[in-house]
Protein backbone atom coordinates (compact mmCIF):
# COMPACT_ATOMS: atom_id res chain seq x y z
CA UNK A 1 0.00 0.00 0.00
CA UNK A 2 1.46 3.38 -0.68
CA UNK A 3 2.24 5.90 2.39
CA UNK A 4 2.57 9.43 2.36
CA UNK A 5 4.89 11.40 4.90
CA UNK A 6 4.70 15.06 5.89
CA UNK A 7 8.13 14.48 8.11
CA UNK A 8 7.24 18.43 9.90
CA UNK A 9 4.39 18.69 12.12
CA UNK A 10 4.24 22.35 12.73
CA UNK A 11 6.28 25.82 10.96
CA UNK A 12 6.24 29.29 11.12
CA UNK A 13 7.25 31.77 8.67
CA UNK A 14 7.29 35.65 8.68
CA UNK A 15 4.55 37.53 6.52
CA UNK A 16 5.81 37.84 3.15
CA UNK A 17 8.49 35.31 3.13
CA UNK A 18 8.68 31.82 1.43
CA UNK A 19 8.37 29.06 2.85
CA UNK A 20 9.06 25.50 1.64
CA UNK A 21 6.66 21.97 3.24
CA UNK A 22 7.84 18.73 2.69
CA UNK A 23 6.17 15.43 1.29
CA UNK A 24 7.70 11.81 0.57
CA UNK A 25 5.81 9.12 -1.06
CA UNK A 26 5.81 4.96 -1.38
CA UNK A 27 4.38 3.14 -4.41
CA UNK A 28 5.62 1.42 -7.08
CA UNK A 29 3.47 2.33 -9.61
CA UNK A 30 4.18 4.91 -12.13
CA UNK A 31 0.68 6.41 -12.84
CA UNK A 32 -0.62 8.56 -10.24
CA UNK A 33 -1.47 11.71 -9.23
CA UNK A 34 -0.40 14.05 -6.05
CA UNK A 35 -1.77 16.59 -4.35
CA UNK A 36 -1.71 19.53 -1.74
CA UNK A 37 -5.07 20.82 0.49
CA UNK A 38 -5.09 23.30 2.56
CA UNK A 39 -7.27 23.10 5.83
CA UNK A 40 -7.61 26.53 7.34
CA UNK A 41 -9.24 27.06 11.17
CA UNK A 42 -13.20 26.77 9.07
CA UNK A 43 -12.45 22.87 8.70
CA UNK A 44 -12.76 23.87 5.08
CA UNK A 45 -10.43 21.27 2.86
CA UNK A 46 -9.55 23.27 -0.03
CA UNK A 47 -7.11 21.87 -3.16
CA UNK A 48 -4.44 24.01 -3.42
CA UNK A 49 -2.28 21.77 -6.22
CA UNK A 50 -2.27 19.02 -7.86
CA UNK A 51 0.71 17.41 -9.99
CA UNK A 52 -0.02 14.73 -12.76
CA UNK A 53 2.95 12.29 -12.43
CA UNK A 54 3.65 11.84 -15.94
CA UNK A 55 3.92 15.48 -16.48
CA UNK A 56 7.87 16.25 -15.77
CA UNK A 57 6.60 20.14 -15.46
CA UNK A 58 6.20 21.33 -12.04
CA UNK A 59 2.81 22.81 -11.18
CA UNK A 60 2.35 26.46 -10.28
CA UNK A 61 -0.84 28.24 -8.83
CA UNK A 62 0.13 31.63 -9.00
CA UNK A 63 1.81 32.21 -4.84
CA UNK A 64 1.90 28.11 -4.74
CA UNK A 65 4.52 25.92 -6.52
CA UNK A 66 5.50 21.94 -6.08
CA UNK A 67 9.08 20.51 -6.79
CA UNK A 68 8.04 17.25 -7.93
CA UNK A 69 10.71 14.72 -7.88
CA UNK A 70 9.79 11.31 -9.23
CA UNK A 71 12.64 9.38 -8.64
CA UNK A 72 13.18 10.64 -4.98
CA UNK A 73 9.13 10.40 -4.55
CA UNK A 74 9.58 13.85 -2.91
CA UNK A 75 6.68 16.28 -3.62
CA UNK A 76 7.09 19.78 -1.57
CA UNK A 77 5.14 22.91 -1.72
CA UNK A 78 6.63 26.33 -1.80
CA UNK A 79 4.41 29.13 -0.53
CA UNK A 80 5.84 32.45 -2.00
CA UNK A 81 5.47 35.84 -0.32
CA UNK A 82 2.97 34.23 2.37
CA UNK A 83 -0.28 36.24 3.44
CA UNK A 84 -1.98 35.58 6.59
CA UNK A 85 -4.77 33.82 5.26
CA UNK A 86 -2.31 30.86 4.60
CA UNK A 87 -2.67 30.05 7.68
CA UNK A 88 -3.61 26.68 8.06
CA UNK A 89 -2.74 22.92 7.98
CA UNK A 90 -1.53 21.45 4.78
CA UNK A 91 -1.88 18.04 3.72
CA UNK A 92 -0.16 15.98 1.61
CA UNK A 93 -2.31 13.36 -0.90
CA UNK A 94 -1.64 10.66 -3.29
CA UNK A 95 -4.19 8.34 -5.79
CA UNK A 96 -3.33 6.10 -8.47
CA UNK A 97 -4.38 6.82 -11.63
CA UNK A 98 -8.32 4.96 -12.58
CA UNK A 99 -8.89 5.03 -8.67
CA UNK A 100 -10.37 7.92 -6.99
CA UNK A 101 -9.03 6.99 -2.99
CA UNK A 102 -7.37 9.17 -2.03
CA UNK A 103 -4.07 8.30 0.85
CA UNK A 104 -3.25 11.71 3.01
CA UNK A 105 0.02 12.60 4.85
CA UNK A 106 0.06 13.41 8.60
CA UNK A 107 -0.24 17.11 7.95
CA UNK A 108 1.80 20.16 8.20
CA UNK A 109 0.62 22.87 10.76
CA UNK A 110 1.59 26.22 8.94
CA UNK A 111 1.38 29.41 10.96
CA UNK A 112 2.12 32.66 9.37
CA UNK A 113 3.31 35.20 11.79
CA UNK A 114 2.26 38.96 11.12
CA UNK B 1 -25.01 24.67 -6.62
CA UNK B 2 -24.49 23.87 -3.03
CA UNK B 3 -21.49 21.46 -3.68
CA UNK B 4 -21.45 18.72 -1.04
CA UNK B 5 -23.37 19.68 2.05
CA UNK B 6 -23.49 17.67 5.37
CA UNK B 7 -25.69 17.85 8.32
CA UNK B 8 -25.07 17.95 11.32
CA UNK B 9 -22.03 20.13 11.71
CA UNK B 10 -21.75 19.21 15.00
CA UNK B 11 -22.96 15.94 17.45
CA UNK B 12 -22.63 14.41 20.65
CA UNK B 13 -23.29 10.84 22.00
CA UNK B 14 -23.56 8.30 24.57
CA UNK B 15 -21.90 5.39 23.96
CA UNK B 16 -23.68 2.95 22.12
CA UNK B 17 -26.20 5.28 20.76
CA UNK B 18 -26.71 4.83 16.97
CA UNK B 19 -26.86 8.28 14.38
CA UNK B 20 -26.80 8.81 10.98
CA UNK B 21 -24.03 11.27 9.50
CA UNK B 22 -25.82 12.87 6.28
CA UNK B 23 -24.20 13.60 3.18
CA UNK B 24 -25.17 14.96 -0.23
CA UNK B 25 -23.95 16.02 -3.55
CA UNK B 26 -25.57 18.19 -6.65
CA UNK B 27 -23.17 17.54 -9.20
CA UNK B 28 -23.86 14.38 -9.95
CA UNK B 29 -20.97 12.82 -9.62
CA UNK B 30 -20.50 8.94 -9.44
CA UNK B 31 -17.86 8.63 -6.88
CA UNK B 32 -18.63 9.46 -3.11
CA UNK B 33 -16.59 8.70 -0.13
CA UNK B 34 -16.39 9.44 4.35
CA UNK B 35 -13.06 10.04 5.85
CA UNK B 36 -12.24 10.56 9.24
CA UNK B 37 -9.81 13.01 10.38
CA UNK B 38 -8.38 12.39 13.78
CA UNK B 39 -5.16 14.79 15.38
CA UNK B 40 -1.66 13.60 14.34
CA UNK B 41 -3.30 11.21 11.88
CA UNK B 42 -4.68 12.96 8.62
CA UNK B 43 -7.43 11.36 7.02
CA UNK B 44 -8.62 8.17 6.06
CA UNK B 45 -10.78 6.27 4.09
CA UNK B 46 -14.12 4.97 5.66
CA UNK B 47 -16.01 3.79 3.60
CA UNK B 48 -16.57 4.39 -0.53
CA UNK B 49 -18.68 4.20 -3.55
CA UNK B 50 -18.65 4.12 -6.93
CA UNK B 51 -21.93 4.40 -8.10
CA UNK B 52 -25.57 3.74 -6.59
CA UNK B 53 -26.19 1.24 -4.94
CA UNK B 54 -21.91 0.14 -5.14
CA UNK B 55 -20.00 0.43 -2.11
CA UNK B 56 -16.73 -0.95 -0.33
CA UNK B 57 -14.47 -0.46 2.64
CA UNK B 58 -12.05 1.69 2.72
CA UNK B 59 -8.96 1.50 5.53
CA UNK B 60 -10.92 1.91 8.81
CA UNK B 61 -14.53 0.75 8.10
CA UNK B 62 -15.29 -1.19 11.43
CA UNK B 63 -17.72 0.20 13.87
CA UNK B 64 -19.35 1.84 10.49
CA UNK B 65 -22.29 1.35 7.40
CA UNK B 66 -23.03 2.93 4.58
CA UNK B 67 -25.45 2.42 1.50
CA UNK B 68 -25.86 4.20 -1.97
CA UNK B 69 -29.51 4.54 -3.06
CA UNK B 70 -29.52 7.48 -5.10
CA UNK B 71 -26.26 9.02 -6.87
CA UNK B 72 -26.86 12.48 -4.42
CA UNK B 73 -26.93 10.80 -1.04
CA UNK B 74 -24.04 8.55 0.74
CA UNK B 75 -25.14 8.41 4.33
CA UNK B 76 -22.60 6.95 6.96
CA UNK B 77 -24.20 5.06 10.06
CA UNK B 78 -22.55 4.29 13.20
CA UNK B 79 -24.39 1.74 14.73
CA UNK B 80 -23.47 1.27 18.38
CA UNK B 81 -20.76 4.34 18.82
CA UNK B 82 -17.92 3.99 20.76
CA UNK B 83 -15.49 7.27 22.07
CA UNK B 84 -12.88 5.52 19.57
CA UNK B 85 -15.32 7.07 17.04
CA UNK B 86 -14.77 10.61 18.44
CA UNK B 87 -13.65 12.56 15.29
CA UNK B 88 -14.31 14.98 12.71
CA UNK B 89 -15.97 13.36 9.70
CA UNK B 90 -15.56 14.77 5.52
CA UNK B 91 -17.79 13.61 3.23
CA UNK B 92 -16.50 14.03 -0.30
CA UNK B 93 -17.54 13.49 -4.42
CA UNK B 94 -16.13 13.23 -7.27
CA UNK B 95 -16.38 12.36 -10.92
CA UNK B 96 -13.60 9.90 -12.16
CA UNK B 97 -12.82 10.01 -15.81
CA UNK B 98 -12.61 13.62 -16.02
CA UNK B 99 -9.81 16.07 -16.48
CA UNK B 100 -10.45 17.97 -13.32
CA UNK B 101 -9.34 15.17 -10.74
CA UNK B 102 -10.23 16.92 -7.95
CA UNK B 103 -12.29 15.94 -5.25
CA UNK B 104 -14.97 18.10 -3.73
CA UNK B 105 -15.15 18.12 -0.02
CA UNK B 106 -18.23 18.75 2.30
CA UNK B 107 -17.69 21.02 5.30
CA UNK B 108 -17.63 18.20 8.33
CA UNK B 109 -19.14 16.98 10.77
CA UNK B 110 -17.44 17.28 14.14
CA UNK B 111 -18.21 14.13 16.66
CA UNK B 112 -17.81 13.65 20.38
CA UNK B 113 -18.87 10.38 21.73
CA UNK B 114 -19.12 10.67 25.77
Amino acid sequence: AQTVTQSQPEMSVQEAETVTLSCTYDTSESNYYLFWYKQPPSRQMILVIRQEAYKQQNATENRFSVNFQKAAKSFSLKISDSQLGDTAMYFCAFRFFGNEKLTFGTGTRLTIIP
Amino acid sequence: NAGVTQTPKFQVLKTGQSMTLQCAQDMNHEYMSWYRQDPGMGLRLIHYSVGAGITDQGEVPNGYNVSRSTTEDFPLRLLSAAPSQTSVYFCASSSPGTANYEQYFGPGTRLTVT
